[in-house]
């Protein structure tokens, strides 16, 4: 297996545009979580879902954050409009459904906001 | 609410020398402990964990972990460090029948001297 496949790897923007990062979970897992990593507050969990259904999204920051999963393959974490004080890496993760299981993460989406 | 805490923003250690890096953690029921590490743009790579059982538990690269329940602790340890050890160390708790979200402690980064 590839592994938790996140694209882009960087991204630059302008402040006021919008942002898609994306996700492709490990087949057959039935998690899904958002990570943005910062030098400040280093690891905060955005959002999870389970099934492609959206359990907790209480770390989300604010209303121009917003996640999906449509299917059980593909998640993205949209920003719009993006400004930048959401500079950071974000990460995505999956696992399996077992409880005792860890999580396995990709490689991370530098985004850079200017 | 579940919380972890890594009391040590940096440790360092000569190569060939025992590490320890600290963790404690908060639940209100049994947790499930982790530890990742993360290397420079790379994403968190799982080392080892604790479910129940033995308290001292095995990992990769020759790292192992000790559950202490009445100190609340987690501590990860390798009786030899080497300099590619040197990396950012994350411990991370997730409660066993609450909930599904895993909470990352704050990072200390190890770096071993030769």
């Amino acid at each position: 297996d590839a592994g938790v496949i996140q694209s882009p790897r960087h991204e630059v923007t302008e402040m006021g545009q919008e942002v898609t990062l994306r996700c492709k979970p490990i087949s057959g897992h039935d998690y899904l979580f958002w990570y943005r990593q910062t030098m400040m507050r280093g690891l905060e969990l955005l959002i999870y879902f389970n099934n492609n259904v959206p359990i907790d999204d209480s770390g989300m920051p604010e209303d121009r954050f917003s996640a999906k999963m449509p299917n059980a393959s593909f998640s993205t974490l949209k920003i719009q409009p993006s400004e930048p004080r959401d500079s950071a890496v974000y990460f995505c993760a999956s696992r399996p459904g077992q409880m005792n299981t860890e999580a396995f993460f990709g490689q991370g989406t530098r985004l850079t906001v200017v | 609410a579940q919380s972890v805490a890594q009391p040590e923003d940096q440790v360092n250690v000569a190569e060939g020398n025992p590490l320890t890096v600290k963790c404690t953690y908060s639940v209100s029921g049994n947790p499930y402990l982790f530890w990742y590490v993360q290397y420079p743009n790379r994403g968190l790579q799982f080392l080892l964990k604790y479910i129940t059982g033995d308290n001292l538990v095995k990992g990769s690269y020759g790292f192992e972990a000790e559950f202490n329940k009445s100190q609340t602790s987690f501590h990860l340890k390798k009786p030899s460090a080497l300099v590619s050890d040197s990396a950012l160390y994350f411990c991370a708790v997730r409660e066993s029948y609450n909930t599904d979200k895993l909470i990352f402690g704050t990072g200390t980064r190890l770096q071993v001297f030769p």
